[in-house]
């Protein structure tokens, strides 16, 4: 089964406008971390925002919010005041419960953004 | 420099050679993990180094594919007889344990 899904292959933004990008996870442990990162098209892999499972806030970033919601397993991205050079691919990802060893650390098949002038 | 460097940025190779590909962590990270990505595609999960223990090779798609670490830093990916299929990016990322990774700018490789 898959552990982090983004159901939005693609998506569309106007300029200045927010969008929401979303990311369910699937996990059995109490103690865990979420990621998101931005790949633009040069390639480089950017972080974004985190949310450890046990924060009551909601991460904040500048313009990056997280919608950590976690009797429901999701944890959207929330871009406020969409910039064209916001246009990437996004990543969610979750780091599993410090209990288990080994590699722990899941990415889903991402997002396509694409903000419209 | 701050953040983890990769070398080489782009390789070309031909079919059946063998190439390295060498990542520089974080100063003080201890774990690093290597990637792979084709075109448009999302990440694969190659392997995982944490510290002096053993790695997690548990991604590793073939035993073409090798890697280690040395002293607790600098790692080596090795390819042998690369295949067409094996043209991607590789990615490195490194951490604190249990923190967030940070990546490298990859290395794009070419097998004609």
């Amino acid at each position: 089964a898959q552990k982090i899904t983004q159901t939005q292959p693609g998506m569309f933004v106007q300029e200045k406008e927010a969008v929401t990008l979303d990311c369910t996870y699937d996990t059995s442990d109490q103690s865990y971390g979420l990621f998101w990162y931005k790949q633009p098209s040069s390639g480089e892999m950017i972080f974004l925002i985190y949310q450890g499972s046990y924060d009551e806030q909601n991460a904040t970033e500048g313009r990056y919010s997280l919608n950590f919601q976690k009797a429901r397993k999701s944890a959207n991205l929330v871009i406020s005041a969409s910039q064209l050079g916001d246009s990437a691919m996004y990543f969610c990802a979750m780091r599993e419960g410090r209990d288990n060893y080994g590699q722990n650390f899941v990415f889903g098949p991402g997002t396509r953004l694409s903000v419209l002038p | 420099g701050a953040g983890v460097s990769q070398s080489p940025s782009n390789k070309v190779t031909e079919k059946g050679k063998d190439v390295e590909l060498r990542c520089d962590p974080i100063s003080g990270h201890t774990a690093l993990y290597w990637y792979r990505q084709s075109l448009g595609q999302g990440l694969e999960f190659l392997i995982y180094f944490q510290g002096n223990s053993a790695p997690d090779k548990s991604g590793l798609p073939s035993d073409r594919f090798s890697a280690e670490r040395t002293g607790g830093s600098v790692s080596t990916l090795t390819i042998q007889r690369t295949q067409q299929e094996d043209s991607a990016v590789y990615l490195c990322a490194s951490s604190r344990q249990w923190d967030t990774q940070y990546f490298g700018p990859g290395t794009r490789l070419t097998v004609l």
